[in-house]
């Protein structure tokens, strides 16, 4: 149980044009979904976290104009990198808490986004 | 904010060796979990122990709350074991550590 799905696993796109990365929970319901960023040989950093029906809370430093979060149902959330830029190649992480129970995330597998 | 440090950074061990991660955290923390981040980037949870010890077959935990850390054995490890080992504090939110990045080689 408890699996996250993430898609693409892999984008390469144009610089200008916008990336959407999709995160669903398959089996469980997740009122708050969580969105990282992890470069090469660095640790996780947190963006922001996605609550069902509301607007998502965004970490010190990351625009929420650029980063687009969207979470309208239990299963799915979707980050929108919008007028990508080389910077913002990077492996972008999602994961997702259980709805009861104790707080623990279960994290997909990762989407890989190389800006040309 | 707390802060969550690893060590040993990196760590290379021969197929069958043990070892002990380490996991420092500067405050008081709710609970502690630890993941294997593999070489595909996949995060597998491992261990969600706020205090006291947990084994899974070759792996185990332990957590010592009152003194801030929290340790991670591997016990005869596998080539399979590579990648990176996180830590990380729940505080509302998941602080991760820094990492620590273990090769395995046969």
């Amino acid at each position: 149980g408890a699996v996250v799905s993430q898609h693409p696993s892999w984008v390469i796109c144009k610089s200008g044009t916008s990336v959407k990365i999709e995160c669903r929970s398959l089996d469980f319901q997740a009122t708050t979904m969580f969105w990282y960023r992890q470069f090469p040989k660095q640790s996780l950093m947190l963006m922001a976290t996605s609550n069902e029906g509301s607007k998502a809370t965004y970490e010190q430093g990351v625009e929420k104009d650029k980063f687009l979060i969207n979470h309208a149902s239990l299963t799915l959330s979707t980050l929108t990198v919008t007028s990508a830029h080389p910077e913002d190649s990077s492996f972008y992480i999602c994961s997702a808490r259980v709805l009861a129970g104790v707080n623990i995330q279960y994290f997909g597998a990762g989407t890989r986004l190389s800006v040309l | 904010g707390i802060q969550v440090e690893q060590s040993p950074p990196d760590l290379i061990l021969q197929e069958g060796a043990n070892s002990t991660l380490r996991c420092n955290f500067s405050d008081s923390v709710n609970n502690l979990q630890w993941f294997h981040q593999n070489p595909w980037g996949q995060l597998i949870n491992l261990f969600y122990i706020p205090s006291g010890t947990k084994q899974n077959g070759r792996l185990s935990a332990t957590t010592v709350a009152t003194e801030r850390y929290s340790l991670l054995y591997i016990s005869s490890s596998q080539t399979t074991d590579s990648g990176v080992y996180f830590c990380a504090v729940v505080e509302g939110k998941l602080i991760f550590g820094t990492g620590t990045r273990l090769q395995v080689f046969p």
